[in-house]
């Protein structure tokens, strides 16, 4: 059974940084394009980065700079490094897999994890 | 950036009625286009890829038609448990997605 089970979040004042992680099971994530969307309160889903089978990265313009996406391979588990923390990052943080071969949809996601950037 | 965007923002519907929801892209999208169903503090699910191919496990009384900028998700005899909210999202070009259709109950 593919599962994603993220971690990592909190309340973090503007400017700080957080990791988030997130836990597959059931698929390899270095076989699959993972990725992370996220969900202001309230608000739609907005695409935060991608890191593809063969490792590379992407970034929506919104993040890029700032937020650094990785994996450990030995671990199955994704990673979100989240540097220079705004207000406007606040959100549930989802991680979501792309099947590899597939278009760039998600056909599974994790429950989210929700980040708080508040002084 | 492929801007989506959806209508109605909320539609009301009695059960075992039909929901027709409908999704516009700002430039074509070919048939790269999926539906999410998410429901309050879960996470979206998906229901339809490739504007039209139901997800493993989606009941049939959902389908997805369109291509290029028009896209429509038909729900035909809503269900209590299909009330929530529906996304659409393009991969054409890197993901965006609509801003979302609340269906309520009437």
């Amino acid at each position: 059974e593919v599962q994603l089970v993220e971690s990592g979040g909190g309340l973090i004042q503007p400017g700080g940084s957080l990791r988030l992680s997130c836990a597959a099971s059931g698929f390899t994530v270095s076989g699959n394009y993972m990725n992370w969307v996220r969900q202001a309160p309230g608000k739609g889903l907005e695409w935060v980065s991608i890191i593809y089978s063969g490792g590379n990265t992407y970034y929506a313009d919104s993040v890029k700079g700032r937020f650094t996406i990785s994996r450990d391979n030995s671990k199955n588990t994704l990673y979100l490094q989240m540097n220079s923390l705004r207000a406007e990052d606040t959100a549930v943080y989802y991680c979501a897999r792309v099947r590899s071969g597939n278009g760039n949809y998600f056909d599974y996601w994790g429950q989210g994890t929700l980040v708080t950037v508040s002084s | 950036e492929i801007v989506m965007t959806q209508s109605p923002a909320t539609l009301s519907v009695s059960p075992g009625e039909r929901a027709t929801l409908s999704c516009r892209a700002s430039q074509s999208v070919s048939s790269n286009l999926a539906w999410y169903q998410q429901k309050p503090g879960q996470a979206p699910r998906l229901l339809i890829s490739g504007a039209s191919t139901r997800a493993t496990g989606i009941p049939a009384r959902f389908s997805g038609s369109g291509s290029g900028t028009e896209f429509t998700l038909t729900i035909s005899s809503l269900q209590s448990e299909d009330f929530a909210v529906y996304y659409c999202q393009q991969y054409n070009q890197w993901p965006t997605f609509g801003q979302g259709t609340k269906v309520d109950i009437k």
